[in-house]
C-alpha cells in the first residue's frame, strides 16, 4: 500500500460546482497534513494546512479523519482558475535518529473546471 | 525577495556527463531540500540540509551529491548522468523544521532534465 494515495482524476466539473477530493495515508502516527496546489509545469505551492478540527479558507475546506486515516479538500463555487493538480502531503515524525520529519507527497489529483 | 531560484530551467545531458543544478534562496531559511518529480510517483526527497554545513540523504540519494557551504545556496550535483535521472527537479526551502513539525515549503520553479 502506498504511504499516501490520491485518485489521480481528472475531475472535470462545471464552473460553480462543488468538488471534493480525498487522500488516504497509511501511517497512523502521521501528525500533520497539508494540501499543496501545482499548476501545469509549475512548482507546488501551499494551499492550506489541515487541522484536526477542520479548517476553512474562503471557498476551500479541509478535513482530517484520523480514525479512517484520510484527509479531504472541498472546493465550493469552483472557478476556472481552480484548475490545477492538488497534492496531499503528510508529515510523519521518524525520531531524531530516523531522519526527523518526513514529508510524503501524494501523486496529486487533477481538477479541470470548465465553462 | 526573489524567493527560491533555480538554474538552469532546462537541461539535456548525455549519459555519463556530470552537471550541477543550482538553487538559492533569499529568505534566510535554515532548511533546504531537493526533490524529483516523476509521472505517477509524487515528489521524492533526494537530499536535504538543516543548516549550513549539514546535509543528509533522503529517499532517493543515489547518483546525487549535495553540499551546503552557505545558508543561501544548496547545489545538487549529478555525478554521472543516467537516463533514469530524467525528471523534473525542485529545490525547496522552509524556515526550519522544529521538533515534530514542519513549516511551509517554498519551492523553486524547477529544472527539467533529460538524459539521453
Amino acid at each position: 500500500r502506498k504511504e499516501v494515495e490520491q485518485d489521480p482524476g481528472p475531475f472535470n466539473v462545471p464552473e460553480g460546482a462543488t468538488v471534493a477530493f480525498n487522500c488516504t495515508y497509511s501511517n497512523s502516527a502521521s501528525q500533520s497534513f497539508f494540501w499543496y496546489r501545482q499548476d501545469c509545469r509549475k512548482e507546488p505551492k501551499l494551499l492550506m494546512s489541515v487541522y484536526s478540527s477542520g479548517n476553512e479558507d474562503g471557498r476551500f475546506t479541509a478535513q482530517l479523519n484520523r480514525a479512517s486515516q484520510y484527509i479531504s479538500l472541498l472546493i465550493r463555487d469552483s472557478k476556472l482558475s481552480d484548475s490545477a493538480t492538488y497534492l496531499c502531503v503528510v508529515n510523519t515524525w521518524e525520531g531524531l535518529t530516523g531522519g526527523g520529519n518526513k514529508l510524503t507527497f501524494g501523486t496529486g489529483t487533477q481538477l479541470k473546471v470548465e465553462l | 525577495n526573489a524567493g527560491v531560484t533555480q538554474t538552469p530551467k532546462f537541461q539535456v545531458l548525455k549519459t555519463g556527463q556530470s552537471m550541477t543544478l543550482q538553487c538559492a534562496q533569499d529568505m534566510n531559511h535554515e532548511y533546504m531540500s531537493w526533490y524529483r518529480q516523476d509521472p505517477g510517483m509524487g515528489l521524492r526527497l533526494i537530499h536535504y540540509s538543516v543548516g549550513a554545513g549539514i546535509t543528509d540523504q533522503g529517499e532517493v540519494p543515489n547518483g546525487y551529491n549535495v553540499s551546503r557551504s552557505t545558508t543561501e545556496d544548496f547545489p545538487l550535483r549529478l555525478l554521472s548522468a543516467a537516463p533514469s535521472q530524467t525528471s523534473v527537479y525542485f529545490c525547496a526551502s522552509s524556515y526550519r523544521t522544529s521538533g515534530q513539525g514542519v513549516y511551509e515549503q517554498f519551492f523553486g520553479p524547477g529544472t527539467r532534465l533529460t538524459v539521453l
